[in-house]
């Protein structure tokens, strides 16, 4: 099994719509999560953090974190043609100096 | 700027040719990593070093040596390349939390593709 895992898509969504990606991680003691967004041909950029079960907003950008089922997931709301890309979910666990990636999601937002 | 600088961007080479992909950044971050990137296999690491003079294998380290003689600069040698080694390498950098061990919040480079011929 995967340590981190990621629906590799295609995810379609028209432009101005919810896009939800999701990710699932398989050890318990993981700590701390994050997205990256790494567009065609580019390196990875880092466009949230999450720490502690629940919700963090920033812009258009909400994380979603639920430790007991091991689940995180990024809501990127009024969804452009320009988040266009690959979004990477990385888990840390504690005491290990690493992050695991999954495979990434691709989204294609379509006007 | 912030930025963490690699090069060579492309490189082509044959089997068995040493190389050196070479990694800076300006940031003081501690925390160094290489990565490769294959279709469908994600980011896996190959080396880290959380300091001058601290170097330690990551998931996939067979092929690759790491030096950090100094704490801007975290080189990734390929002794004797083979054509599995063809991939997208990338080099990140981070700060250190003394809590945490490395943020997670890397900062990469812009890439370097290889192919091994």
């Amino acid at each position: 099994q995967k340590e981190v895992e990621q629906n590799s898509g295609p995810l379609s969504v028209p432009e101005g719509a919810i896009a939800s990606l999701n990710c699932t991680y398989s050890d318990r003691v993981s700590q701390s999560f994050f997205w990256y967004r790494q567009y065609s041909g580019k390196s990875p950029e880092l466009i949230m953090s999450i720490y502690s079960n629940g919700d963090k907003e920033d812009g258009r950008f909400t994380a979603q974190l639920n430790k007991a089922s091991q689940y995180v997931s990024l809501l990127i709301r009024d969804s452009q043609p320009s988040d266009s890309a690959t979004y990477l979910c990385a888990v840390k666990m504690r005491g290990y100096n690493k992050l695991i990636f999954g495979a990434g999601t691709r989204l294609a937002v379509h006007p | 700027e912030a930025q963490v600088t690699q090069n060579p961007r492309y490189l082509i080479t044959v089997t068995g040719k040493k190389l050196t992909v070479t990694c800076s950044q300006n940031m003081n971050h501690e925390y160094m990593s290489w990565y490769r990137q294959d279709p469908g296999l994600g980011l896996r690491q190959i080396y880290y070093s959380m300091n001058v003079e601290v170097t330690d294998k990551g998931d996939v380290p067979e092929g690759y040596k790491v030096s950090r003689k100094e704490k801007r600069n975290f080189p990734l040698i390929l002794e004797s390349p083979s054509p599995n080694q063809t991939s997208l390498y990338f080099c990140a950098s981070s700060s250190l939390r003394e809590r945490y061990g490395n943020t997670g919040e890397l900062f990469f480079g812009e890439g370097s593709r290889l192919t091994v011929l």
